[in-house]
């Protein structure tokens, strides 16, 4: 059974601080995803890795992939109270073709001014 | 363009009633995927649709079922209400299933009393 796990769980930052948010991976996958969720609101999908050693970057935020170590990182750099959110990362594990996003528990993030 | 649409966005049960919710994908995308969203559980996969046929399911009851019509809108159905079936029941919906990134809807909040 394919197992996610975030941490921290929970993070209080001051902005213009740098931060990383971990996500392990029990099994071998096809691609990583990162979500932002604002609360009450749905998900908005942030990056896809889809190979070893990727890495996206947009505005604040830097995604990157390692396989091996089946181990992916959402890097925050100089922190904004605008990044104040949960954020998922989610593991696609394609059998057969079928599809399932396996979810971690989630990061809430606070950052404070 | 339109984003995923899901409707109602909120729906009050009670208990051994069921439910159906809606889910329109965004224009030209083909799979629809549901997954449930609980402060407890987090996100889970519920199940999968393309081209009107389930490709995958998750471990839910089958209490739980869905289908998907020819211009690619999905149903869920959830029977015989209980009370660990409030959450946020999230659609999302992509291209293709297995490869494209799935973009998700506002959700449901379904709320059994």
């Amino acid at each position: 059974e394919l197992k996610v796990e975030q941490n921290p769980l929970f993070l209080s930052m001051q902005e213009g601080k740098n931060y990383t948010i971990y996500c392990n991976y029990s099994t071998t996958s096809d691609r990583l995803y990162w979500y932002r969720q604002d609360p009450g609101k749905s998900l908005e999908s942030l990056f896809v890795l889809l190979s070893n050693g990727a890495v996206k970057q947009e505005g604040r935020l830097m995604a990157s992939l390692d396989t091996k170590a089946r181990l992916s990182t959402l890097h925050i750099t100089a922190a904004v109270h605008d990044l104040s959110a949960t954020y998922f990362c989610a593991v696609d594990r394609t059998t057969m073709g079928r599809r399932a996003l396996t979810f971690g528990s989630g990061t809430r993030l606070q950052v404070q001014p | 363009k339109a984003g995923v649409t899901q409707t109602p966005r909120y729906l009050i049960k009670t208990r051994g009633q069921q439910v159906t919710l809606s889910c329109s994908p965004i224009s030209g995308h083909r799979s629809v995927s549901w997954y449930q969203q609980t402060p407890g559980q987090g996100l889970q996969f519920l199940f999968e649709y393309f081209s009107e046929t389930q490709r995958n399911k998750g471990n839910f009851p089958g209490r739980f079922s869905g289908r998907q019509f020819s211009n690619s809108r999905s149903e869920m159905n959830v029977s015989t209400l209980e009370l660990g079936d409030s959450a946020l029941y999230l659609c999302a919906s992509s291209r293709n299933p297995s490869t494209d990134t799935q973009y998700f809807g506002p959700g449901t909040r379904l709320t059994v009393l």
